[in-house]
């Protein structure tokens, strides 16, 4: 069973669309995050929840929004997707909010054309 | 806030060792460090937390410097599998709960 999964691994879209990403866990961790890896390698911390509530929310576009329905579970949707956005998105979760191994997902490569 | 790592890139023949630098302007209170292949995922190696200790994990090991901020990878006897980029993640003092990253080492173990 995979630990942290996401779906979809790939998307292509056209600038100005819409697209979600979901992630879910199965370790029964309490916090989840999404982080942004782009062309040059740098992982950006976007979002961070703890038990369905949002602590950390870097500076990130209002386009980007998280939704947390449960604990297990951490979607992103993008509106308006710009060139810029086209990035690995990866999401992880951690058993406490600080001082945790991450672990992540596989991740999901957005293209923006 | 971003840790810098150096070296930015370093080539190695199997079996030599390496030493991956991670430091911040911010006191912490622990440092992560992570390793990335090639279209995969980082995987975590292992955890400092503020006290100065160090760390092991078969080959791999890491020290954390509090006073200097500085926290030290170090591989020896490299083999091919250790090949990836390297991250450190860094948590300042104060509990922020965010796991900063540097920008990655890149590490490539020729035979």
């Amino acid at each position: 069973d995979t630990a942290v999964s996401q779906t979809p691994k790939y998307l292509v879209t056209q600038m100005g669309n819409d697209k979600s990403i979901k992630c879910e866990q199965n370790l029964g961790h309490d916090t989840m995050y999404w982080y942004k890896q782009d062309s040059k390698k740098f992982l950006k911390i976007m979002f961070s929840y703890n038990n369905k509530e949002l602590i950390i929310n870097e500076t990130v576009p209002n386009r980007f929004s998280p939704k947390s329905p449960d604990k297990a579970h951490l979607n992103l949707h993008i509106n308006s997707l710009e060139l810029g956005d086209s990035a690995v998105y990866f999401c992880a979760s951690s058993q406490r909010a600080s001082t945790g191994e991450l672990f992540f997902g596989e991740g999901s490569r957005l293209t923006v054309l | 806030q971003q840790p810098v790592q150096s070296p930015q890139a370093v080539i190695l023949r199997e079996g030599e060792d390496a030493v991956i630098n991670c430091s911040s302007s911010k006191a912490l209170y622990s440092v992560h460090w992570y390793r990335q292949k090639h279209g995969e995922a980082p995987v975590f190696l292992m955890i400092l937390l503020k006290g100065g200790e160090q760390k092991g994990h078969e080959k791999i090991s890491a020290s954390f410097n509090e006073k200097k901020q500085q926290s030290s990878l170090y591989l020896t006897a490299s083999q091919l599998s250790y090949s990836g980029t390297y991250f450190c993640g860094t948590e300042r003092e104060g509990g922020s709960e965010k796991l900063v990253f540097g920008k990655g080492t890149k590490l490539t173990v020729n035979p």
